[in-house]
């Protein structure tokens, strides 16, 4: 148990840029969360997979933002045209099938727009 | 909708103080709830948690009871240590239409504790 990992930790980029980051879960888990984190807030849920479907999306996820699963192993989480307002921690987060199960968290990646 | 109210830190307190986190909650469901500790350049870690009313969760010396009456679980400890400064982070999860667990936080809670 390797535990979650997120690459990059830090990105820095200009407003307007795309953006992407990459998650990469435990490697028996089934469920894979992405969460935001702005300064002085709790992380606020962004969308769930299970495997490799996208079964929900908050509406905090904007038009501007995409997220896949492929093979239902690592996860990308994309942003087209960032704002200043996307500036956040982006947390992923993995656990097993099979009712509440545990959510483990990667160390998450600092997005600074500029 | 879900929703988690915690203590406004900064909260600073001597080693071996007592600690009190307050927690609430508001849910449409019958959420579980959780206590989750973020150490300085560290990724969220669960700390406890409880799934049904009047469990108490604990871990670490920290403890926090299920009270489904008062909509509340608050986290605490008898006696703090300087390794527990940390921000801490009531959360609950409900199981959504879609299968998912998603978690609702609070805002955190900043705990500092000084020789």
């Amino acid at each position: 148990d390797t535990g979650v990992s997120q690459d990059p930790r830090h990105k820095i980029t200009k407003r307007g840029q795309n953006v992407t980051f990459r998650c990469d879960p435990i490697s028996e888990h089934n469920r894979l969360y992405w969460y935001r984190q702005t300064l002085g807030q709790g992380p606020e849920f962004l969308t769930y997979f299970q495997n490799e479907a996208q079964l929900e999306k908050s509406r905090l996820l904007s038009d501007r933002f995409s997220a896949e699963r492929p093979k239902g192993s690592f996860s990308t989480l994309e942003i087209q045209r960032t704002e200043q307002g996307d500036s956040a921690m982006y947390l992923c987060a993995s656990s097993r099938l099979g009712g509440e199960a545990e959510q483990y968290f990667g160390p998450g990646t600092r997005l600074t727009v500029t | 909708g879900n929703s988690v109210t915690q203590m406004e830190g900064p909260v600073t307190l001597s080693e071996e103080a007592f600690l009190t986190i307050n927690c609430t909650y508001t849910a449409t469901g019958y959420p579980s709830l959780f206590w989750y500790v973020q150490y300085p350049g560290e990724g969220l870690q669960l700390l406890l948690k409880a799934t049904k009313a009047d469990d108490k969760g604990s871990n670490k010396g920290f403890e926090a009871t299920y009270r489904k009456e008062t909509t509340s679980f608050h986290l605490e400890k008898g006696s703090v240590q300087v390794s527990d400064s940390a921000v801490y982070f009531c959360a609950l999860s409900d199981r959504s239409g879609a299968g998912s667990y998603q978690l609702t936080f609070g805002k955190g809670t900043k705990l500092s504790v000084i020789p």
